[in-house]
């Protein structure tokens, strides 16, 4: 069966400073993947999407950035941390357009 | 542009009741609807995914159905349970193959032991 994997759970980071989440995927080849971010009182935001590897569409320009080294590892980063960007973020899965798995998420405070 | 509601809100209701969540879209030239429930701190687990052919689906005491010329899609639970109290959202996946799933922001659902 397929799982997915988010880390860290938890994360609280000073402003300005580097961020990598990782996202692995098992059980399944060529998977689409998704970052989103979950703000309180609000839906989830599409960051980006990938179909492939090296294959990055980003949804919303801002100061992060995902990158897909391996068919089955996505993750997301940045150089520099705002206090925007604190939040809930979700990694999620597919098989081509059909239905969307998610991750565990992971908490980011920025302070 | 795609949006998607759901109402209402919050929900209370008392345990054992049946009960009804409601998600509407506005574009109805979509590929797919899926419903989610998501604990608190957590993420997403899938419920039920309907296909823009179908009319509706049935997991255990869950039925979901699709209106997919009026825009509306509903969540039915049956015989509701203190388990059940979660946050529920609906995504709709457009046609379009390269156009981003749209999610309501859910409904929050307690049920009353």
């Amino acid at each position: 069966s397929q799982t997915i994997h988010q880390w860290p759970a938890t994360l609280v980071q000073p402003v300005g400073s580097p961020l990598s989440l990782e996202c692995t995927v098992e059980g399944t080849s060529n998977p689409n993947l998704y970052w989103y971010r979950q703000a309180a009182g609000r839906g989830l935001q599409l960051l980006f999407y990938s179909v492939g590897i090296g294959q990055i569409s980003s949804e919303v320009p801002q100061n992060l950035s995902a990158s897909r080294p391996q068919d089955r590892q996505f993750i997301l980063s940045s150089k520099k941390l705002l206090l925007s960007d604190s939040g809930f973020y979700l990694c999620a899965w597919s098989a081509a357009l059909n239905e969307q798995y998610f991750g565990p998420g992971t908490r980011l405070t920025v302070t | 542009k795609q949006e998607v509601t759901q109402i209402p809100a919050a929900l209370s209701v008392p345990e054992g009741e049946n009960l009804v969540l409601n998600c509407s879209f506005t574009d109805s030239a979509i590929y797919n609807l899926q419903w989610f429930r998501q604990d608190p701190g957590k993420g997403l687990t899938s419920l039920l995914l309907i296909q823009s052919s179908q009319r509706e689906q049935t997991s255990g005491r869950l039925n979901a159905s699709l209106d997919k010329s009026s825009g509306r899609s509903t969540l039915y639970i049956a015989a509701s349970q203190p388990g059940d109290s979660a946050t529920y959202l609906c995504a709709v996946r457009p046609k379009e193959r390269y156009q981003k799933v749209t999610f309501g922001i859910g409904t929050k659902l307690q049920v009353i032991p």
